[in-house]
Formats: structure tokens, sequence, C-alpha cells
């Protein structure tokens, strides 16, 4: 199986903040790669898939990058509505993987 | 577009329970479905995929041989059959759709359903 490790996994931000969350494959899984952002009691939301190509409807501060085992997702200037918990997804093979998520706090 | 699970609640080690994720908005019949689970305070984890027409379906190693995904496209209807309950499924179990129909690699899911409990314990 596919393991993905994401880093950190909590950080502590400030509104305006540029905020950078990594997430390394096990091995090389192209560019198969989605982003997910889920807030308390609530599921999950795509926010970015196939590494880079960002979801209708989400706000351009989000982007991705990467491919082959080592990925980024950057939140170019922190709101309040992004403090939340993201987590990465590999969508190379089955089983699907998802990262132990980066829990993202405010400062 | 939306997804809404039912079937959740507390059941005994052993025993067995059926979730059900019903769909509207779209075309059920043209779109893999899946189930994610999120045991309390944990990360996510995939637990299985069903085709659209139900021909295929993946299970994690944790689950494989337990439960059962399936799908009643005439009734635009999800279900996991989950026998053999341990408490380490206790978790929240959300239904996924795959974000394209019948597309030629494996989609990211886009959307979710607000997911159902399973407390397993005795």
């Amino acid at each position: 199986d596919i393991q993905l490790t994401q880093s950190p996994s909590f950080l502590s931000a400030s509104v305006g903040d540029r905020v950078t969350i990594t997430c390394r494959a096990s091995q090389g899984i192209s560019n198969y790669l989605a982003w997910y952002q889920q807030k308390p009691g609530k599921a999950p939301k795509l926010l970015i898939y196939a590494a880079s190509t960002l979801q209708s409807g989400v706000p351009s501060r989000f982007s991705g990058s990467g491919s082959g085992t080592e990925f980024t997702l950057t939140i170019s200037s922190l709101q309040p509505e992004d403090f939340a918990t993201y987590y990465c997804q590999q969508l190379n093979i089955y089983p699907l993987t998802f990262g132990g998520g980066t829990k993202v706090e405010i400062k | 577009v939306q997804l809404v699970e039912s079937g959740g609640g507390v059941v005994q080690p052993g025993r067995s329970l059926r979730l059900s994720c019903a769909a509207s908005g779209f075309t059920f019949s043209s779109y893999g479905m899946h189930w994610v689970r999120q045991a309390p305070g944990k990360g996510l984890e995939w637990v299985a995929v069903i085709s659209y027409d139900g021909g295929n379906e993946y299970y994690a190693d944790s689950v494989r041989g337990r439960f059962t995904i399936s799908r009643d496209n005439s009734k635009n209807t999800l279900y996991l059959q989950m026998n053999s309950l341990r408490g380490e499924d206790t978790a929240v179990y959300y239904c996924a759709r795959d974000s394209i129909g019948a597309a030629p690699d494996l989609p990211p899911f886009d959307p979710w359903g607000q997911g159902t409990l399973v407390t397993v314990s005795s």
C-alpha cells in the first residue's frame, strides 16, 4: 500500500500568513494527488486534484504543486475561514490512502 | 447534488449493520461511489469503492471479507453491509462520489455526505 506522510501534523499561524503543508508518498504516484479541507463536525471538501488543479469555487489563495513523491499545499494568505484540518489523498492505485492530516490553528 | 447517509447506531461487537446513502441531484448510475470512515479524533480512512454499474469493487485490507459495498441504481442508493463488527470499526462513515463519471483515471471525491456514526460497543 502507498503511505502518505504529511508534515507538519499541526501548525499555528496568523491571519495573512503564508502556509505550506507537505505530503510525501512512499512511492511515486505521478500527479495523482488530491487535497481536502475538513472543518470540525463537517465532511471533507475537495480543494485540489491532479496535484495542482483548483476545484471549481475554491479561492485562488489555495495552490498545489509537486509530482512523484513530494507534494505541497500552499495557502498564500491565511483567512479566518481557512482554520481547519487538511488531508492529502493518493489516487494512483487501490487501496486509496490519505495522509494523517495537518491541523491549522490560530496563533 | 446531495448524499445522505443513514443506518448508523450502537451495535455490539460481532453483530452486523447496514448503512445506506441516498443520492439525489445527479445521474447516480454514471458514477463510482465510495465509503470513507473517520474514527473519533482521527484521520480519514478509505473503506471501499464500487463502480458505476456495480461490476467492480475494491476494499481496504482492514474490512475485506467483513464489509460488502453494493448499490441499487434503480433506487439511487449506495449500501455498506458491515458484518463481524469490531471496536475499531467505530467511526463516522461518509459516502462520497467520484467527482467525474466514467473517468479514465481514479478521480477525487466530490461531493461527500454528512456522515453517519457507527459505535461498536458492548
